[in-house]
Parts: structure tokens; sequence; C-alpha cells
């Protein structure tokens, strides 16, 4: 079955760009929305981001002139950027497979294959 | 925006209890509305889509409805691996997608 895994630094410097890689294993990477959800400690849930196979992306307002996902098909793989980091954007990242459920809406419905989850710290 | 607001932010109940959990939308949403279970340190799981469409592979004694603004999540007769935080979810074409801010079932 599918899996996704996260990769990239534990700790990141105020002011700095966080990079994380999801890898993508067992499964079709078209026809889905490869997403970005963030967790703060003991907080809720955050939408990131979101690209689709053809390079198409959707941001959350909020985070929007800070962020970047990128999409590389060949090693079924997709990127996180987060820019000029700040101590709230400490949290665990998830990458998450979103689907529409075959209504090909072009944005996700629900996302029903996750990562274990990436704890970033912002410190200096 | 639309603000998802999720009600108890946490309850505890005993084994074989019905528990309900509900969110409310600011707006109406229609039936745009997913629930997910996390456990700690694990990822969430989507157990509810569209209000009431229940996942592939969850038990029944989980459940969903409600459309427009109100919307309920219940588990008909809790069990001991139930004890976890509930999230609701809601999606539109904006796209936007939003968390309530999550409601923690104990065990007593």
């Amino acid at each position: 079955q599918v899996q996704l895994q996260e990769s990239g630094p534990g700790l990141v410097k105020p002011s700095e760009t966080l990079s994380l890689t999801c890898t993508v294993s067992g499964g079709s990477f078209t026809s889905y929305y490869w997403t970005w959800i963030r967790q703060p400690p003991g907080k809720g849930l955050e939408w990131i981001g979101n690209i689709f196979y053809t390079g198409i992306t959707n941001y959350n307002p909020s985070l929007k002139s800070r962020v970047s996902v990128s999409v590389d098909m060949s090693k079924t793989q997709f990127s996180l950027k987060l820019t000029s980091l700040t101590a709230a954007d400490t949290a665990v990242y998830y990458c998450a497979r979103g689907t529409d459920y075959d209504i090909l809406t072009g944005y996700p419905h629900a996302f029903d294959v996750w990562g274990q989850g990436r704890m970033v710290t912002v410190s200096s | 925006d639309i603000q998802m607001t999720q009600s108890p932010s946490s309850l505890s109940a005993s084994v074989g209890d019905r528990v309900t959990i509900t969110c409310q939308a600011s707006h109406d949403i229609s039936t745009s509305l997913n629930w997910y279970q996390q456990k700690p340190g694990k990822a969430p799981k989507v157990l509810i889509y569209d209000a009431s469409n229940l996942e592939t592979g969850v038990p029944s004694r989980f459940s969903g409805s409600g459309s427009g603004t109100d919307f309920t999540f219940t588990i008909s007769s809790l069990q001991p691996e139930d004890s976890a935080t509930y999230y609701c979810q809601h999606y539109d074409n904006t796209p936007s997608l939003t968390f309530g801010g999550g409601t923690k079932v104990e065990i007593k």
C-alpha cells in the first residue's frame, strides 16, 4: 500500500528557510493532491498547501507569501519550502495524500494517507 | 474565511457509552466536512468524509451526520482504543481547508 515518508532537518534557525521532502512509495502518484499539514506542539492542525501531480498548487492564504510546494514525479517526491522562519513555525510537519474521491474538483477534500510526521524546531 | 467551532474540547466517558461531538461552521458548508481521529504521537486518520460517509475499513460504531452549519460525530459504543483526539475538517473550492480545534476523548 502507499506510504509517505518525510525527511529534512529537525532544527532550523530563525529567519532561515525550512526545506522538507516527502517520498511516496507503493502507489500511484497521479490523481492525488500532495499536501503539507503542520501541528504545533499541543495544538491543532493547520493546512499549509498542496500540489497536484501536474504542478498546480494551492496555499493557505495565511502562509502564502512564505510557502512553496514543488513536485518531482521522476522520484515520486514532493517538497516544502517555508521562508523567514520564526518560533511560531515550530511544529510537527506532516505530508499527506489529498483525495477528492474521484469527483475531480481540482482541490483536495480529505487526507487519506499520512506520513509519520517530522518535528521541526525553530531556534537559534 | 469559514471558522469551524468544535465542542466540547474534551470529554470523559465509560466503555460502552455513546459519545457525541459537534462541529459548527460559521457559514453554510453543505456537507463539505470530514472527521479525523488522532492518537498521541501519531498522524491523524480519516474516519468520516462528506459529513456522513464511513471511510473504508473504519468500524461502524463511528458515524457522522449534519449539513449546512451543524454537524455531529458519534461513537455509538465507546471502546478503549477510541481514546484519542478527534478533529473536524472543512474544505471548499477557494480552496481552503480548515480544521476544528479538536476534542480529546478519554476513557473513565
